[in-house]
């Protein structure tokens, strides 16, 4: 199964911004990655998803490296309300699978 | 759209009763999930299903039935609960396609939080 691996925790101070890495160094050529979130008390939500190219949305930007061996989830301007864990997957099939992600924390 | 519903929200079991845990989508989404999320750690996936009449397991399905009659519903159950299930359980759906499904987001419900004693 491809895997992910990610810090456990970053932090981070309000209004800069914020690179996440991922690393998924077994990616195969159909491997989609794929970025959520989760906030305290709520279930995972969808933050952005690429295959080989950058990938740009209201919410974040997604950086892949050219071997697609690892990627970086940026946040432009952390605010308090993107304090949460992020995860990073593979959607290669249906069987997706989450590791532990990574908890930011945003300070003021 | 309701988006992904779950019920119920909290429930507490004794050990060794049963019980459903019901989630529903309106978006017409062929693939739906089961997850459970214990404390301080990820998603782990139970089962799943890619459309009425077929499922599959995950990394955890001892212990947990589905199945999958509509494409609407996916129903979770404990056939005899024990404290180790205790968790939270998230259900996710998605579009999919043929092709290029794999780029479609999953869409999660807020948990049903389980506690067995």
């Amino acid at each position: 199964d491809a895997k992910t691996t990610q810090p456990n925790s970053m932090e981070s101070n309000e209004e800069e911004p914020v690179h996440l890495p991922c690393n998924h160094s077994t990616i195969s050529g159909t491997d989609y990655i794929h970025w959520y979130r989760q906030l305290p008390s709520q279930g995972p939500e969808y933050v952005i998803h690429g295959l080989t190219s950058n990938v740009n949305n209201r919410m974040a930007s997604l950086a892949i490296a050219e071997d697609r061996k690892s990627s970086t989830l940026i946040l432009h301007r952390a605010t308090l309300r993107d304090a949460a864990v992020y995860y990073c997957i593979l959607r290669p099939n249906n069987d997706m699978r989450f590791g532990a992600g990574t908890r930011l924390t945003v300070k003021p | 759209n309701a988006g992904v519903t779950q019920t119920p929200k909290f429930q507490v079991l004794k050990t060794g009763q049963s019980m459903t845990l019901q989630c529903a989508q309106d978006m017409n989404h062929e693939y739906m999930s089961w997850y459970r999320q214990d404390p301080g750690m990820g998603l782990r996936l139970i089962h799943y299903s890619v459309g009425a009449g077929i499922t599959d397991q995950g990394e955890v399905p001892n212990g947990y039935n589905v199945s999958r009659s509509t494409t609407e519903d996916f129903p979770l159950r404990l056939l005899s609960a024990a404290p180790s299930q205790t968790s939270v359980y998230f259900c996710a759906s998605s579009y999919q396609g043929q092709g290029s499904s794999y780029n479609s987001p999953l869409h999660f419900g807020n948990g049903t939080r389980l506690t067995v004693t």
